[in-house]
């Protein structure tokens, strides 16, 4: 497997708390994802990094702020967490952005209440 | 946005049938590729299809790449109990890797 780990694995919050998710990888890949995952919905990209302090929005953003100071950290951060985003949440890392394929942490299960 | 549409969301079959998974992109992709994540666990790389009208293989799976670069598809012969879990497609867009919604396998013994 690729070395690549998240942390914490599973997490309860209540809701208003900001929560801070990590993603560490030891492949050096330039490329990390945050993705969540809920029934019905498949893996839903949040945000994504291309470079150390290079990201941007993916898909469902709102609510979420991310940060790369360096290659083998990508933080995603909860700023006021609510019942919503209540989910699984999976980290990936590929070396480029196409053409290779990415690699999947083991997810963190997050519970706001 | 870019969308990858995947159906059906879930099928049943029975230990012996096959199975088939759809994927649809609203744009042309450079590539398409195809995950599979057991129950309780995290996505795992399949394949990776290139070429327009690709196909490839592997044992029992067989993935094909549309003529227009825009669908593809995964069969699977005879479907095994091991097979159970859901199958994801996911294309390149720029930087962005967006997957389809998945289809769950449960396959009935």
């Amino acid at each position: 497997d690729a070395g690549i780990t998240q942390s914490p694995r599973h997490k309860v919050t209540e809701t208003g708390t900001p929560v801070t998710l990590r993603c560490h990888q030891t492949e050096n890949h330039r490329y990390m994802y945050w993705y969540r995952q809920d029934p019905g919905h498949g893996l839903r990209l949040i945000h994504y990094s291309y470079g150390v302090k290079d990201t941007d929005k993916g898909e469902v953003s709102d609510g979420y702020s991310v940060s790369r100071s360096k290659t083998e950290d990508f933080l995603l951060t909860l700023e006021s967490a609510t019942s919503s985003q209540t989910s699984v949440y999976f980290c990936a890392i590929s070396e480029s952005s196409a053409g290779t394929e990415a690699f999947f942490g083991q997810g963190t299960r997050l519970t706001v209440v | 946005g870019q969308q990858v549409m995947q159906i059906p969301q879930y099928q049943h079959v029975q230990e012996g049938e096959d199975f088939t998974t759809y994927c649809n992109s609203s744009t042309t992709l450079s590539n398409i590729q195809w995950y599979k994540q057991r129950p309780g666990g995290h996505p795992v790389f399949l394949i990776q299809l290139v070429k327009s009208g690709e196909v490839k293989k592997q044992k029992r799976l067989t993935f094909q790449f549309g003529e227009a670069k825009k669908n593809s598809s995964l069969h699977i012969t005879a479907t095994q109990t091991t097979d159970v879990g859901t199958y994801f497609c996911a294309g390149h867009y720029g930087n962005k890797l967006v997957f389809g919604a998945g289809t769950i396998l449960r396959v009935k013994s």
